[in-house]
């Protein structure tokens, strides 16, 4: 059958609390990722990239971690605040035949906090 | 300044009107990205614009017609829309379109195609 209204997954945290979110990428040469945050009624907003060249990257509370074995890639967020509230995106960069380049997209999760 | 504008914010129109959106940036951005987002899914790439110059086209009805006046600004020109291309439409602008390169979004237009 056809899949229709396929739900966000959503992650519910305490406020304080670490968030882990989780994204499977599909090019196993695909060397760049970034996560964006997108709040709503907003455009995603750039949160932290990693090359494939590196397993961890570090940011001001978020880490971002690349498992090329399995091509999986997570984003933590250490101590969630309510204004972490959007929704993740993940994305690779990917080339084209005609050496463009363009991102592929992650599902999204909705992260949502309690206070 | 990583800013992203983008004009109008919201925006109505019937299926026999001839509208545009516009986007602008000024951090000398060479690559400018038009995108389609439906509610509760990623963004959707439309077309792309490097140098000036279109390097992509997903594909995309002609009823969307993109322009590229200068590097720094990036028009949609819409016309005949049916109700399902309401969306929001973001405007993204990188470096050049290639490697490691950043997109930064704007916030986009919300159209509605009644």
């Amino acid at each position: 059958g056809e899949n229709v209204g396929l739900h966000l997954p959503t992650l519910s945290v305490q406020e304080g609390d670490n968030s882990i979110i989780n994204c499977a990428y599909s090019n196993s040469a695909s060397d760049y990722f970034i996560w964006y945050k997108q709040e709503s009624g907003k455009g995603p907003q750039f949160i932290i990239d990693i090359r494939s060249n590196m397993d961890k990257r570090q940011g001001q509370r978020v880490t971002v971690l690349l498992n090329k074995t399995v091509k999986h890639l997570s984003l933590q967020i250490a101590a969630t605040q309510p204004g972490d509230s959007a929704v993740y995106f993940c994305a690779e960069w990917q080339v084209n035949a005609g050496n463009n380049r363009k991102l592929i997209w992650g599902l999204g999760t909705s992260l949502a906090v309690n206070p | 300044d990583t800013e992203v504008t983008q004009t109008p914010k919201h925006l109505v129109m019937g299926m026999t009107n001839k509208k545009s959106l516009k986007c602008e940036q000024h951090m000398g951005h060479r690559a400018m990205y038009w995108y389609k987002q439906k509610a509760k899914k990623p963004p959707e790439l439309m077309f792309v614009y490097s140098y000036e110059k279109l390097s992509i086209n997903e594909s995309v009805p002609s009823r969307f017609s993109p322009e590229c006046p200068n590097s720094s600004l990036l028009n949609l020109h819409l016309h005949a829309l049916q109700p399902e291309d309401s969306a929001l439409y973001l405007c993204a602008s990188s470096q050049e379109n290639r490697d490691f390169e950043t997109q930064y979004f704007g916030p986009g237009t919300r159209l509605l195609v009644l």
